[in-house]
């Protein structure tokens, strides 16, 4: 099946760890994207990658870090600098200036 | 960058009412406009989508309306059912394919 495919579901992370959030589509989009969505709130862009090996900032990336070494991968480190990172987070990828799919999602918690 | 915004964050319809959410956008640069429908726990899915060359874009009983010169676009639903109710974002997105959201308008359709 074709689609983009986030993993895992839920994450629970210690304070002061790094975690690494999954994002793989088979899609073969060129433009994938990271938002982070909290309760109640819209979709806030953290980073977004155009093309394998670019990525440029959203509104909201202090204290993340994405890598796009393969068009069909995405992932988010979440880092011990992000300081409130419980949230919603949500992937995306698309053909240029074109419809976005969505993944399922990974809930992120600090425990 | 790009800043969008969306009225109501709130609303409440009867059956069978129509149903009216309004985004404004700030770059003029942007030239595609996505709306989502988000359920519960899940990734925001496209509803309908509207290019900067269109004015308005119908589809079965949803419609996008666009004014380029004011730069805000709106979505109307009519004929609502309670299976309506969610969370619709508005989006803009310009030639970097960078994609941002409007907060979200949470949609109750009461039977």
């Amino acid at each position: 099946d074709g689609g983009i495919t986030q993993s895992p579901k839920y994450l629970f992370r210690k304070e002061g760890q790094n975690v690494t959030l999954s994002c793989e589509q088979n899609l073969n989009h060129d433009a994938m994207y990271w938002y982070r969505q909290d309760p109640g709130q819209g979709l806030r862009l953290i980073y977004y990658s155009q093309i394998v090996n670019d990525f440029q900032k959203g509104d909201i990336a202090e204290g993340y870090s994405v890598s796009r070494e393969k068009k069909e991968s995405f992932p988010l480190t979440v880092t011990s600098a992000q300081k409130n990172p419980t949230a919603f987070y949500l992937c995306a990828s698309s053909f240029l200036n074109t419809e976005a799919f969505f993944g399922q999602g990974t809930r992120l918690t600090v425990v | 960058g790009e800043n969008v915004e969306q009225h109501p964050s709130t609303l409440s319809v009867q059956e069978g009412d129509s149903a009216v959410i309004k985004c404004t956008y700030s770059d003029s640069a942007s030239n595609y406009f996505p709306w989502y429908k988000q359920e519960l726990g899940k990734g925001p899915q496209l509803i309908i989508d509207i290019r900067s060359n269109v004015g308005e874009k119908k589809d079965q009983r949803i419609a996008v309306t666009l004014n380029k010169t004011a730069k805000h676009f709106s979505l109307h639903i009519t004929e609502t059912q309670p299976e309506d109710s969610a969370v619709y974002f508005c989006a803009a997105q310009n030639n970097n394919n960078d994609m941002r959201f409007g907060a979200g308008t949470r949609l109750t359709v009461k039977p």
